[in-house]
Parts: C-alpha cells; sequence; structure tokens
C-alpha cells in the first residue's frame, strides 16, 4: 500500500474554510484514497474517499491532484466540533476489496479549530 | 440502525482474570475489525473477520481471542493481559469489499 505524509498539525478559525493537504507520490492505479476523522474519546468516523474524480458529500469535499500523487479534503466552514485527528489512508481495491482489506492509519493531522 | 454498538464502554482486570468484549451491528456489514489504540497513537489492526471468518489476524498475542458467532456479533475474549495491554479496543464494520468502516466508541480497557 501507498504510504501518505500529512503535516502533523494545523489550526483555522471558525467558519472558515479548512484545507488538509496529504502527499501520497508513491500511489498506483487502482488505490484510492480515505479520509477519516477521529474526535477526541471517540472511534474513527468516515469522511469520504474517492479515486481519481474530486468527490462532494455533506461532510467535505475531497480534491485529488490530476497526477494522484496528492489530495486536499476541504472542510468548507469548519466549526469547533470538527477539532480532531484526520487520517488520510491510501487502500488498494476500495470497492472490490475482498476479505484480505484493512485500513492502516497514520499518525494523521491535528486540526484545531479556533473561535 | 447506523451504530456499532461496543460493551461494556470501560473494562478493569487483573492479569489473571478473563474477560470478553464485546461488538454488535445490525446493518448487514459482513465484515468485522478489531483496533487496538494506545493513548496519542493511531488505531492499530489486531483482526478482520469476513462473512464471520477470520481473514487477517495482525500477528497479536494469543492471549487475545476473537470469535465471531454470527454476521452480528464480534467478540474479543481476553486471558492473562499484561498492563502493556491497557487501551481503547476498538470495533468496526463495513459492507464486505468496502473500505467504508463504521467504527464503535471503544472499550477502555485497564489491566492492573
Amino acid at each position: 500500500d501507498a504510504k501518505t505524509t500529512q503535516p502533523t498539525s494545523m489550526d483555522c478559525a471558525e467558519g472558515r474554510a479548512a484545507n488538509l493537504p496529504c502527499n501520497h507520490s508513491t500511489i498506483s492505479g487502482n488505490e484510492y484514497v480515505y479520509w477519516y476523522r477521529q474526535i477526541h474519546s471517540q472511534g474513527p468516523q468516515y469522511i469520504i474517499h474517492g479515486l481519481k474524480n474530486n468527490e462532494t458529500n455533506e461532510m467535505a469535499s475531497l480534491i485529488i491532484t490530476e497526477d494522484r500523487k496528492s489530495s486536499t479534503l476541504i472542510l468548507p466552514h469548519a466549526t469547533l466540533r470538527d477539532t480532531a485527528v484526520y487520517y488520510c489512508i491510501v487502500r488498494n481495491g476500495g470497492i472490490r476489496t475482498g476479505a484480505n482489506s484493512k485500513l492502516t492509519f497514520g499518525k494523521g493531522i491535528t486540526l484545531s479549530v479556533r473561535p | 440502525d447506523t451504530e456499532v454498538t461496543q460493551t461494556p464502554k470501560h473494562l478493569v482486570m487483573g492479569m489473571t482474570n478473563k474477560k470478553s468484549l464485546k461488538c454488535e451491528q445490525h446493518m448487514g456489514h459482513r465484515a468485522m475489525y478489531w483496533y487496538k489504540q494506545k493513548a496519542k497513537k493511531p488505531p492499530e489492526l489486531m483482526f478482520v473477520y469476513s462473512y464471520e471468518k477470520l481473514s487477517i489476524n495482525e500477528s497479536v498475542p494469543s492471549r487475545f481471542s476473537p470469535e465471531c458467532p454470527n454476521s452480528s456479533l464480534l467478540n474479543l475474549h481476553l486471558h492473562a493481559l499484561q498492563p502493556e495491554d491497557s487501551a481503547l479496543y476498538l470495533c468496526a464494520s463495513s459492507q464486505s469489499g468496502t473500505l467504508r468502516c463504521t467504527f464503535g466508541s471503544g472499550t477502555r480497557l485497564t489491566v492492573v
């Protein structure tokens, strides 16, 4: 599986967009990019995933560069409740992973949303 | 029902005790997972079950014994644990063939 690199931490002001970068320069053609977050003392929460097209859902947008070597998770209007550790994970297969599928978490990026 | 329920939420056990952690989901997910998370560290995968069969064991010590009695339940049996096994134990589930996982809130285990 491709490794990912994320900054250790970042902060943003409440109400502003939070742009969380992730580098995955060794990603291969059939690897998906997943984003999860973990709010303190809770289990991780799925946010979004994509292969090569940009994706948007009710929580966030995922922008993947054309060469797929990096991506950005965008929280359009950050709130205090978005303060969490955000994990970028690259995983083979995505939709058709079969029995031997697993999510491997890296260190993630700690996002602090300030009032 | 879109949740993964873990019980108990907190557990304190001695090194000679036997205890079990329980995980339940009713979303029809056929893949279920156990993760272990130490303080200020990312979750680490322990086991993966697919269609009630163990498909991945990440070289976990035998004092941790998983069990999947049916498609909705996942247990983790604990025996002769060490204090360093104290951690948050997370259960997750997903549709088979996807890594869009739903996680429980975890069981915080303390071994004394």
